[in-house]
C-alpha cells in the first residue's frame, strides 16, 4: 500500500464548479502537507500547505487537514479553464526522515468552458 | 535569472550504459532532490540532500546514486540504467527543507528513454 493514496480522477468540470481533490494518507510521521499543481510539459509548483489540522484558505482555493483520519482535501471554487493541470499532494516526513517528500499519483483536472 | 538547470533534457540510450544526469541551481539552496515521474504513479523521491555531503534516500533509491560534492550540483547516477528506469526526471532545489516559504525550484526534467 502506498503511503499516499490520491483518487487518480481523471476530473473533468465546467466551468465555475466547486472542485474537491483528496488523499489519504498512512503515515502517522507526516506533519506537514502540501499541494502542488503541474501544469503540461512543466515542473510542480507548490500550491498550498499547511501543517495542523483544520482549513486554509488562499483565494479560491482551501486546503483542509484532518489528521484524526489522515484525510487531505484541497477545495476550488469558481473553477477557470486556467486550473485545468494535474494536482498532487505532498507530504513531509518529520523525525528522522524530515526532509523526504512523498507525493500521491496525482489528479488530472480538465475544466471545461 | 534564478533556476534549476537539468541536462540533458533528452537521452536515448541502451541498457547498461553508465549516464549521468546534470541539475544545478544558482540560489544557494540548501536542499536539493531527485524525483520521476511516471503515468500512474505521481511524483516519487529518489534522493534528497539537506546540504553538502549529506544525502537520504527517498521512496524509489535502488539503481541511483548521487553526490552532493558543492551546494548548487547535485547529479544523478545510472550506473547501470535498466528499460525500468525509463521516466521523466525533475531536478529540485529550495532554500531549506521544502516546507511553507521554502517552495522548490523544478527544473525543466529529464526525458530519459532506456532500451
Amino acid at each position: 500500500q502506498k503511503e499516499v493514496e490520491q483518487d487518480p480522477g481523471p476530473l473533468s468540470v465546467p466551468e465555475g464548479a466547486i472542485v474537491s481533490l483528496n488523499c489519504t494518507y498512512s503515515n502517522s510521521a507526516f506533519q506537514y502537507f502540501m499541494w502542488y499543481r503541474q501544469y503540461s510539459r512543466k515542473g510542480p509548483e507548490l500550491l498550498m500547505y499547511t501543517y495542523s489540522s483544520g482549513n486554509k484558505e488562499d483565494g479560491r482555493f482551501t486546503a483542509q487537514v484532518d489528521k484524526s483520519s489522515k484525510y487531505i482535501s484541497l477545495f476550488i471554487r469558481d473553477s477557470q479553464p486556467s486550473d485545468s493541470a494535474t494536482y498532487l499532494c505532498a507530504t513531509l516526513a518529520g523525525g528522522t526522515s524530515y526532509g523526504k517528500l512523498t507525493f500521491g499519483q496525482g489528479t488530472i483536472l480538465t475544466v471545461h468552458p | 535569472e534564478a533556476q534549476v538547470t537539468q541536462n540533458p533534457r533528452y537521452l536515448i540510450t541502451v541498457t547498461g550504459k553508465k549516464l549521468t544526469v546534470t541539475c544545478s541551481q544558482n540560489m544557494n539552496h540548501e536542499y536539493m532532490s531527485w524525483y520521476r515521474q511516471d503515468p500512474g504513479l505521481g511524483l516519487r523521491q529518489i534522493y534528497y540532500s539537506m546540504n553538502v555531503e549529506v544525502t537520504d534516500k527517498g521512496d524509489v533509491p535502488e539503481g541511483y546514486k548521487v553526490s552532493r560534492k558543492e551546494k548548487r550540483n547535485f547529479p544523478l547516477i545510472l550506473e547501470s540504467p535498466s528499460p525500468n528506469q525509463t521516466s521523466l526526471y525533475f531536478c529540485a532545489s529550495s532554500l531549506s527543507v521544502p516546507y511553507s516559504n521554502q517552495p522548490q525550484h523544478f527544473g525543466d526534467g529529464t526525458r530519459l528513454s532506456i532500451l
